[in-house]
């Protein structure tokens, strides 16, 4: 079946250096969401991409789909303490699966050090 | 203005009785979802439900029921509570038939005890 794998699953860095989050995808994805969750708090939609090789950026966050659409990245510049959370990357099977269905890798918990 | 609201926000309850978890989201969507995220934080899936239409039926107990009323309500009935039902569950809904972003309301944490 369909699986979304990511990893790390922990990261821990000090404040300013970078992270990197990867998600493999044993399909071809459709399309594939990036959510942020504080601790404590629910998963907050970042960004959606769906075009074989796209690249966005938001501010220190750049998001990157694959050109074979089987794996995505998220990479943060000089990380900062409000970038601890848990990222989870989401994808959806090419192939018209089930309506809605989105399948989350299982989150890269990134903790930051002042 | 809430956009997708749980209630209630913590639950405590013994092993063997039967919650109930509401839902609702002024969002105007027509697809609404069930998560379980355990200690782990593992968002799984549950259910999802299109225009109040069963669509999406994961392998969980079926002591666990959801019901909607309506396309802004989806609610989760769990029966003969266990320990292992323990986690946060989160209900999220997303516009159309889903293929877009999903907003999550802001969990229930439930212990079984």
């Amino acid at each position: 079946g369909q699986q979304v794998m990511q990893i790390p699953q922990y990261q821990h860095v000090q404040e300013g250096e970078d992270f990197t989050t990867y998600c493999n995808s044993s399909t071809t994805l459709s399309n594939i969401q990036w959510y942020k969750q504080r601790p404590g708090g629910h998963p907050v939609f970042l960004i959606q991409l769906v075009k074989s090789g796209e690249v966005k950026k938001q501010k220190r966050l750049t998001f990157q789909f694959g050109e074979a659409k089987k794996n995505s990245s998220l990479h943060i510049t000089a990380t900062q303490t409000t970038d601890v959370g848990t990222y989870f990357c989401a994808g959806r099977d090419d192939r018209g699966s089930t309506l809605g269905r989105l399948y989350f890798g299982r989150g890269t918990q990134l903790t930051v050090w002042p | 203005d809430t956009a997708v609201s749980q209630t209630p926000k913590y639950l405590v309850t013994q092993m063997g009785n039967d919650k109930s978890i509401k839902c609702e989201q002024n969002l105007g969507h027509d697809t609404m979802y069930w998560y379980k995220q355990d200690s782990k934080k593992f968002l799984k899936i549950m259910f999802s439900y299109n225009n109040k239409e069963l669509i999406i039926n994961e392998t969980v107990p079926n002591r666990f029921s959801p019901k909607s009323p309506d396309k802004a309500h989806l609610n989760l009935h769990i029966n003969s509570l266990e320990l292992g039902d323990s986690a946060v569950y989160f209900c999220a809904s997303s516009q159309g038939q889903g293929w877009g972003e999903q907003y999550f309301g802001p969990g229930t944490r439930l212990t079984v005890t």
